[in-house]
């Protein structure tokens, strides 16, 4: 049972450049989510799904898109990539059901933008 | 506005010394609160959840109590493996997993 899945783990970007953050799970969550955690703040909400073709808008939407075609997949998109986004990207994924504030955590994806 | 405030920003205890972190909360209609663990390098990863006053959650070395304003995470006798980050988060009544966190307590204990 992998979980929740990111990819990739590391990248640098020019500033302008978009790219795409990959998050899959394997555990048939509906709830998913994308924080960035940057230094002397805490995880901050980016976007959110509560099921397929489903997503809404946290704390720090600018800048970033989401798309939720599948249960399994997640992916965050950086359209045009700029230094304030050098951060490190963690997605989150729990079930409805149990609507504990459970989350479970992918390992990260760290991006630096020059 | 919904705050997290964690206490100290970092801990660094003897083997064996037991003590407590804090996290203070301000929040309206408070559904739940949660610690996790973060390894460096890690995601953070899921310990407690506690919904009311009075509640208590335990888990090996590791107690957390909640009272209306701020909740604590006990450390009893620590090894050198409870090393990490310890993050608090408070999830309003809003019907989904929106979560606050605080910055966090770095916990280093030697050996």
């Amino acid at each position: 049972n992998a979980g929740v899945t990111q990819t990739p783990k590391f990248q640098v970007l020019k500033t302008g450049q978009s790219m795409t953050l990959q998050c899959a799970q394997d555990m048939n969550h509906e709830y998913m989510s994308w924080y960035r955690q940057d230094p002397g703040m805490g995880l901050r909400l980016i976007h959110y799904s509560v099921g397929a073709g489903i997503t809404d808008q946290g704390e720090v939407p600018n800048g970033y898109n989401v798309s939720r075609s599948t249960t399994e997949d997640f992916p965050l998109r950086l359209l045009s990539a700029a230094p304030s986004q050098t951060s490190v990207y963690f997605c989150a994924s729990t079930s409805g059901s149990a609507n504990t504030g459970e989350l479970f955590f992918g390992e990260g994806s760290r991006l630096t933008v020059l | 506005e919904d705050q997290v405030t964690q206490s100290p920003e970092a801990l660094r205890l003897q083997e064996g010394e037991s003590s407590s972190l804090n996290c203070s909360y301000t929040v309206s209609g408070l559904r739940g609160l949660f610690w996790y663990r973060q390894d460096p390098g890690k995601g953070p990863e899921f310990l407690f959840t506690l919904y009311s006053a009075g509640e208590e959650k335990e888990k090996e070395r590791l107690k957390a109590t909640l009272t209306k304003k701020e909740s604590f995470l006990h450390i009893t006798a620590p090894k050198p493996e409870d090393s990490a980050t310890y993050l608090c988060a408070v999830q309003k009544n809003t019907g989904f997993q929106k979560l606050v966190f605080g910055t966090g307590t770095r916990l280093l204990v030697s050996p």
